[in-house]
């Protein structure tokens, strides 16, 4: 199986802060990468596919980039409601897996 | 709209079974596959295994592999998930999710389901 290794587990930002997370795979998994955002109580909803492709009606303010092993999620300025759990996850190979996720909170 | 609607909350004893089901609709079902991904409460989320509800091909993780079936019936635009014999240690919320191909990302999920199974 692929691991996925996402780090911080938790933080702390201000509102207008540059948050940034990253996620580590096991072994190359090219630009198979999606992240997706689960607020308190919701569904997980996708971000970003393919690694830096924004999903259509997802706001400017979240990006992505990355190829092989090594990748990185930001929110440009964060805002009350990017209040969520953030989740990478590889579809290089079967199984399908997620990193461990990511708590992001306001200061 | 496109939408998956998963049947309700669910509380179970140990080696009951059960089958959860989550519903598509606003799109060609037999077009996308099928994920189910569980997620215990205050937990990060796995992967259970995938469908192509238009011929029932199915995938599992081994985790899931020999404890749950997924199934699909094509003609009420449905997938499930089911237990022969639940254990206390499938006590977690069970999403459903599509995907445009049999490995994709997953652009619409369920609202999700609880499984509670005690004693």
């Amino acid at each position: 199986d692929i691991q996925m290794t996402q780090s911080p587990s938790s933080l702390s930002a201000s509102v207008g802060d540059r948050v940034t997370i990253t996620c580590q795979a096991s072994q190359d998994i090219s630009n198979y990468l999606n992240w997706y955002q689960q607020k308190p109580g919701k569904a997980p909803n996708l971000l970003i596919y393919d690694a830096s492709n924004l999903e259509t009606g997802v706001p400017s303010r979240f990006s992505g980039s990355g190829s092989g092993t090594d990748f990185t999620f930001t929110i440009s300025s964060l805002q009350p409601e990017d209040i969520a759990t953030y989740y990478c996850q590889q579809y290089d190979d079967i199984p399908l897996t997620f990193g461990g996720g990511t708590k992001v909170e306001i200061k | 709209e496109v939408q998956l609607v998963q049947s309700g909350a669910e509380v179970k004893k140990p080696g009951e079974s059960l089958r959860i089901s989550c519903q598509g609709s606003g799109y060609s079902f037999t077009t996308y596959w099928i994920s189910w991904v569980r997620q215990i409460p205050g937990k990060g989320l796995e992967w259970m295994g995938t469908i192509d509800p238009d011929d029932s091909y199915t995938n599992y993780s081994p985790s899931s592999q020999g404890h749950v079936t997924i199934s699909a019936d094509k003609s009420v635009s449905t997938a499930y998930l089911q237990w022969s014999s639940l254990k206390t240690s499938d006590t977690a919320i069970y999403y459903c999710a599509r995907h445009q191909r049999s490995v994709a990302p997953f652009d619409c999920w369920g609202q999700g389901t609880l499984v509670t199974v005690s004693s």
